[in-house]
Formats: C-alpha cells, structure tokens, sequence
C-alpha cells in the first residue's frame, strides 16, 4: 500500500515568490494535517482539513493557505516567502476516526534565497 | 492539550532495552499519550499510543503510571536504526475527523551504540 505521498521533495524559491506544496493521503483516509519543521525543532501545526473543510489552524500568517480535494488529496499555498519560511513541510494523513494514529509523509524541503 | 516533558537525550546499546520517560503532570483524563519518532530528516513514524493501560505492538511497550502522569516507552531490543528523536504527544480525544492536531515538543534524541 502507498504510504503519504508529498511533491515536490524539494525545492528552492525566491523571496517573495509563491509555493505550492501537494500531499496524497493515505487510501481511505480522509483527514489531512499540514506542519512546518525547521532545523532543531519539532514539527508545528499548520493546519487540519476534513472532508474538505478546515477543521484546525495553527499560529501562521494569513500567507499560509491549503484546501482539501474531493479525492482528499490536498494543497499547502505559501504566498509572499520569507527567508524564515525555510523548513521541512510535513502532511500526515488519518483515517478520521476516533482516536487514532496519523500517517506522516517525507516531507517537502523548501529552501528560500 | 497537556504539556509534556522529555530528557533532551539518551545513550543505550545496542541489543539493551531503551526505556525512553515522559512526563505529563497536567494530563487530564481525556486525553491520550501518543509516542512518534524521527529518524534524521524523515517524516515523523508513529509508534505507540495509549489512554491508561499500558500497550504493547511490534515496535514498543508504553507504560502509563496508574496516576496517569508519567509514561515510559519500552524499545525492547534497541538496534543501531532505532536512533532517533522520539516525541512524547498528549492528545484530547477527538470526535471523529474533528481537530486532529498534534502538539511535537522538541523530544528525547536516542542514540543507539554499537
């Protein structure tokens, strides 16, 4: 079975360009959660959707935005980058049922100039 | 969701048990202990989690002390691939698809020696 997919693994934009980042979901798994890691850190949320809509946000500017796909696959727009927008971007992936566990993918590396 | 507090890191040889503690004095009785860990610059693996039993699967045992304020996550058998950050995650219950967010500290680096 495929595991979480995210593309691109990674990639190197300017400050001040936009970035759009994809995760596939686990077959079956409807819930879709974004974090952000950089170096030294753990990961921190970003947000969580749910059958398409969004059921959690983290502590981000309004540059960060995401939407979920019929198919439950779903897009991480960053707008207007900053150097400090370097970091690995996680998804994971979850059924939606209760109490239970979340699939992470590889992430993507964004590196930002 | 309740704090939780990990050793920054640990040793353990290799084919020794790693008993890797957390605390989470604030814990309320809702909410579960998730275990995940990092292996360097990899997504974060799920390993274990539990509300107040303890729990055993293939990779670990977590034990839950009985005041639910403290958990140990046994690796059995550690071996040189079991060197990673390991985080210790306390979650409220969620009602199905609603709020499934997960709050990483910085976690326990385990180094594993030959």
């Amino acid at each position: 079975d495929a595991g979480v997919t995210q593309s691109p693994t990674h990639l190197i934009k300017t400050r001040g360009q936009h970035v759009t980042l994809r995760c596939s979901p686990i077959s079956g798994h409807k819930s879709v959660s974004w974090y952000q890691q950089v170096l030294g850190q753990g990961p921190q949320f970003i947000f969580q959707y749910y059958e398409k809509e969004e059921r959690g946000r983290g502590n981000f500017p309004d540059r960060f935005s995401a939407r979920q796909f019929p198919n439950y696959s779903s897009e991480l727009n960053v707008n207007a980058l900053l150097l400090g927008d370097s970091a690995l971007y996680l998804c994971a992936s979850s059924s939606g049922a209760q109490n239970t566990e979340a699939f992470f993918g590889q992430g993507t590396r964004l590196t930002v100039v | 969701d309740a704090k939780t507090t990990q050793p920054p890191s640990m040793d353990c040889a290799e084919g020794r048990a790693a008993n890797l503690p957390c605390n989470h004095s604030t814990i309320s009785g809702n909410e579960y202990v998730y275990w995940y860990r990092q292996i360097h610059s990899q997504g974060p693996q799920y390993i274990i989690h539990g509300l107040k039993n303890n729990e055993t699967n293939e990779m670990a045992s977590l034990i839950i002390t009985e005041d639910r304020k403290s958990s140990t996550l046994i690796l059995p058998h550690a071996t040189l691939r079991d060197t990673a950050v390991y985080y210790c995650i306390v979650r409220a219950s969620n009602s199905g698809g609603s709020n499934y967010k997960l709050t990483f500290g910085k976690g326990t680096l385990l180094t594993v020696n030959p």
